[in-house]
């Protein structure tokens, strides 16, 4: 079974750019999760999907983020325009409904570096 | 909320030798927790988890932490690290009632032959 896929591994775009990564979960979870680990600092949650529902983005660092989970499938998170501040590393993860945390799988992550 | 605090950033260690990776969290609340693993070019992988019963738990591959609630703290423990344990640690912890981790900054761990 495939687990939780990312694309692309790594991005480099100039500041001002629009960039979109890429998550698909593991087949059958209903929760998908965005984190962010600036480098050097803690990997940080941005945002919780239930399905296609956002159940919580308490983390998202501004407006120039939108994150997108259409048909409750596969989700997407765009950076528009993206600012310097914004490299680091992008981690997705899933889970089953009732396992959040305790069955979560990660993806090897999206390396984002804004020049 | 919760915080999560790993002092070391970075830990040099010869193969063969033990070694311990610190994490103390902050909660207010009962929480599980975990420590992940991140290999060089690779993603986080799930190393042990703290999820209830025996506070000394263990992985696959040798590791093995133990929760102490009085210290609120969850070491993670190697007595013979071995070459291909060079990675990044991540300690995280999560609300039983909630729906997100949270991490510590990471240990990175290099096994010198």
């Amino acid at each position: 079974e495939a687990g939780v896929t990312q694309f692309p591994s790594h991005s480099v775009i100039e500041k001002g750019q629009t960039v979109t990564l890429r998550c698909d979960p593991i087949s059958g979870h209903d929760n998908l999760y965005w984190y962010r680990r600036v480098m050097g600092k803690e990997i940080k949650f941005l945002l919780h999907f239930v399905k296609e529902s956002k159940q919580d983005e308490s983390g998202m660092p501004n407006n120039r983020f939108l994150a997108e989970r259409t048909g409750g499938t596969y989700s997407t998170l765009k950076v528009q325009p993206a600012e310097l501040e914004d490299s680091g590393v992008y981690f997705c993860a899933s889970s089953q409904v009732g396992k959040e945390s305790t069955e979560a799988f990660f993806g090897q992550g999206t390396r984002l570096t804004v020049v | 909320a919760q915080s999560v605090t790993q002092l070391d950033s970075q830990v040099p260690v010869f193969e063969e030798a033990p070694v311990e990776l610190r994490c103390n969290y902050s909660s207010s609340v009962s929480v599980y927790l975990f420590w992940y693993v991140q290999y060089p070019n690779q993603g986080l992988q799930l190393l042990l988890k703290y999820l209830s019963g025996s506070t000394l738990v263990e992985s696959i591959n040798g590791f093995e932490a133990e929760f102490n609630k009085s210290q609120t703290s969850f070491h993670l423990r190697e007595p013979s690290v071995h070459i291909s344990d060079t990675a990044e640690y991540f300690c995280a912890v999560s609300e039983r009632t909630g729906n997100q981790f949270y991490f510590g900054t990471g240990t990175s761990l290099t096994v010198i032959p």
